[in-house]
């Protein structure tokens, strides 16, 4: 089960909306309802921002939205601010000996 | 206020064993399945398994080849990941986190960083 695969970096000005991608195969984000999305700051945990593909938890800024077609999920951050500069992964259950598996990760560039 | 406390640092030699800890608070220990992942110095994430604390139940990655082990201790709402034959790849910072809602990792533990070096 290799890692998901995403950009290494994205980068926009404030107020721009930026999208990452995340591409996996048939045995993971094509066929999973479970697909999330972590920001991590720079010697932090990462924080859980999307879970279900589409949903937010509680007190997660409703600037950070999550979609899937096929089988790429995508996370996109619109309102771009300051504070979102960080590395952000998604992760996916797979149908795999390895039930859960981690995107490559992407560093947000706020310019 | 729910939180989750790890062991502190640990430097081990190649070949040895670690055990790092995982402390739950303001949660039931028991209603939610707990996993590591770990994090090598300037990597990604690396998902390396899951216990069910209620059962004692476990599902580690096969990348670990049987050198790893996660148990709990219900009474002190503690789980434990030992790794064996440590390797200089198995640097890295070992996240404990919180299941949510399959899959969906909620509340983390601060880290705990394994150095494997000679």
């Amino acid at each position: 089960q290799s890692a998901l695969t995403q950009p290494a970096s994205v980068s926009g000005s404030p107020g721009q909306s930026i999208t990452i991608s995340c591409t996996g195969t048939s045995s993971d984000i094509a066929t999973s309802y479970y697909v999330s999305w972590y920001q991590q700051h720079p010697g932090k945990a990462p924080k859980l921002i999307i879970f279900d593909v589409t949903k937010r938890p509680s007190g997660v800024s409703t600037r950070f939205s999550g979609s899937k077609s096929g089988n790429t999920a995508s996370l996109t951050i619109s309102g771009l601010q300051a504070e979102d500069g960080a590395d952000y992964y998604c992760s996916s259950s797979t149908s795999t000996n390895i039930p859960y598996v981690f995107g490559t990760g992407t560093r947000v560039t706020v310019l | 206020q729910v939180e989750i406390i790890q062991s502190g640092a640990e430097v081990k030699k190649p070949g040895a064993s670690v055990k790092v800890s995982c402390k739950a608070s303001g949660f039931t220990f028991t209603a939610y399945y707990l996993h590591w992942v770990r994090q090598a110095p300037g990597g990604g994430l690396e998902w390396v398994g899951w216990i069910n604390p209620h059962t004692g139940g476990s599902n580690y990655s096969q990348n670990f080849q049987g050198r790893l082990t996660m148990t709990r201790d219900t009474s002190i709402t503690t789980a434990y990941l030992e790794l064996n034959g440590l390797r200089s790849d198995d640097t890295a910072i070992y996240f404990c986190a919180r299941d949510w809602n399959d899959g969906a990792f909620d509340v983390w533990g601060q880290g705990t960083m394994v150095s494997v070096s000679s």
